[in-house]
């Protein structure tokens, strides 16, 4: 079946510019997942959203990272005035029940921040 | 804060050897542990999890094993194959969490 989607696969953008990164998760799952991957690092938990419970925001690291999940699925990332640390893989998961179940990713948003 | 961490950055290993990976993690309170395989330009893969009530889990050609006494996790690789050169993650979650905390990763580089 159809995995984790995200979109675009790349982007490229300016200082200071906002971005958006879109998630659509594997149908039925309920819980869904932001990481970010800097070049050769590990998996930097940003936000987490299970269900109708309000999301866990704990990872973001500034107020310029935001995170949205309409209607219990699609997800977007928005990253407001772009700094080149930004620069890094943007990942998504989704998992069918959240605590305890295996996340699924999808490809990744390569973002390079000039 | 709490983290993950791996014993060994790089393991280099002849194809049809075993392969071991470990993982040391330092939350007392995680419950569920997991293996991920990362190939360059995707996501990561699930490999096999584990729960803290179970200190055993095979899959195929994988075994995890747990061991909460020096929490200590490793997964065991049977028969490697070029295909399995990637990095690997270990990665651990509490109930009360959810979310998972990953480790830095291990690169397995397979010789043919």
């Amino acid at each position: 079946g159809a995995g984790v989607s995200q979109s675009p696969s790349n982007k490229v953008t300016e200082k200071g510019k906002d971005v958006e990164l879109r998630c659509d998760p594997i149908s039925g799952h309920t819980a869904l997942y932001w990481y970010r991957q800097s070049l050769g690092q590990g998996l930097e938990f940003l936000i987490y959203f299970q269900g109708n419970s309000a999301p866990d925001k704990s990872g973001l690291p500034s107020d310029r990272f935001s995170a949205e999940r309409t209607g219990g699925s699609v997800s977007t990332l928005t990253i407001q005035r772009t700094q080149q640390e930004d620069s890094a893989v943007y990942l998504c998961a989704s998992s069918l029940v959240g605590v305890g179940s295996p996340l699924h990713f999808g490809n990744g948003t390569r973002l390079t921040v000039t | 804060g709490e983290s993950v961490g791996l014993h060994l950055p790089t393991l280099s290993v002849q194809e049809g050897d075993n392969s071991i990976i470990n993982c040391a993690y330092s939350n007392s309170a995680s419950d569920y542990f997991i293996w991920y395989k990362q190939e360059s330009g995707k996501g990561p893969q699930f490999i096999i999890d584990i729960r803290s009530n179970m200190d055993k889990r095979q899959g195929q050609r994988v075994t995890v094993l747990l061991n909460k006494t020096v929490k200590h996790l490793s997964l065991q690789i049977a028969a490697t194959q070029p295909g399995d050169s990637a990095v690997y993650f270990c990665a651990e979650s509490t109930n009360q969490g959810g979310k998972l905390i990953f480790g830095q990763g291990t690169e397995l580089s397979v010789k043919p």
